[in-house]
């Protein structure tokens, strides 16, 4: 069974551009997570989704961010405009019927 | 505010010896506990996951203990093999907001 996918792995972009990063579940995983770590900080919750709804988004850090999950299969998480200090790993992580939260590779995000 | 501790921040052992990494977290209202391990530039693996009304889980040569009224959380490690050098994360859940603590950095030498 694949685990879960994140794309790209590393992304390079100017302060002021637009990044969408992706996260593929694990097929029939209800529960979607994304997270961040920037740099020389503990990773941070971001965002819930159950299915396409957003279960709870507290973690988002401001506007710029927005994440969707159409149709409850893959999630997509854009910044716009990006800033410097949203450089970090952004990880996905997903859960189906048990506890345990699966972890993607993260999406290494610079921005210059 | 749920906050979460690891300690140490780095521990280096030589192979072989048995060793403690340690988590604490200020909300001891958990709905469970999960060790995870991150290798450089990969993901995390999910190690064990203790359920608030458990003290212990066992895998292989991994043991994690929770003691929810302190509010801590122990994941032992027995005979260490270089194989076990990564970084070693505890992460608190409440109400589905998990808490990661920062991680313990280990090295095992051969």
């Amino acid at each position: 069974e694949a685990g879960v996918t994140q794309f790209p792995s590393h992304s390079v972009i100017e302060k002021g551009q637009t990044v969408t990063l992706r996260c593929d579940p694990i097929s029939g995983h209800d529960n979607l997570y994304w997270y961040r770590r920037v740099m020389g900080k503990e990773i941070k919750f971001l965002l819930h989704f159950v299915k396409e709804s957003k279960q709870d988004e507290s973690g988002m850090p401001n506007n710029r961010f927005l994440a969707e999950r159409t149709g409850g299969t893959y999630s997509t998480l854009k910044v716009q405009p990006a800033e410097l200090e949203d450089s970090g790993v952004y990880f996905c992580a997903t859960r189906g019927s048990t506890d345990t939260q699966y972890f993607g590779p993260g999406t290494r995000l610079t921005v210059l | 505010k749920q906050e979460v501790t690891q300690i140490p921040a780095a521990l280096s052992v030589p192979e072989g010896e048995n060793l403690v990494l340690n988590c604490s977290f200020t909300d001891s209202a958990i709905y469970n506990l999960q060790w995870f391990r991150q290798d450089p530039g990969k993901g995390l693996t999910s190690l064990l996951l203790i359920q608030s009304s458990q003290r212990e889980q066992t895998s292989g040569r991994l043991n994690a203990s929770l003691d929810k009224s302190s509010g801590r959380s122990t994941l032992y490690i027995a005979a260490s093999q270089p194989g076990d050098s990564a970084t070693y994360l505890c992460a608190v859940n409440n109400n589905n907001d998990m808490r990661f603590g920062a991680g313990t950095r280990l090295t095992v030498k051969p």
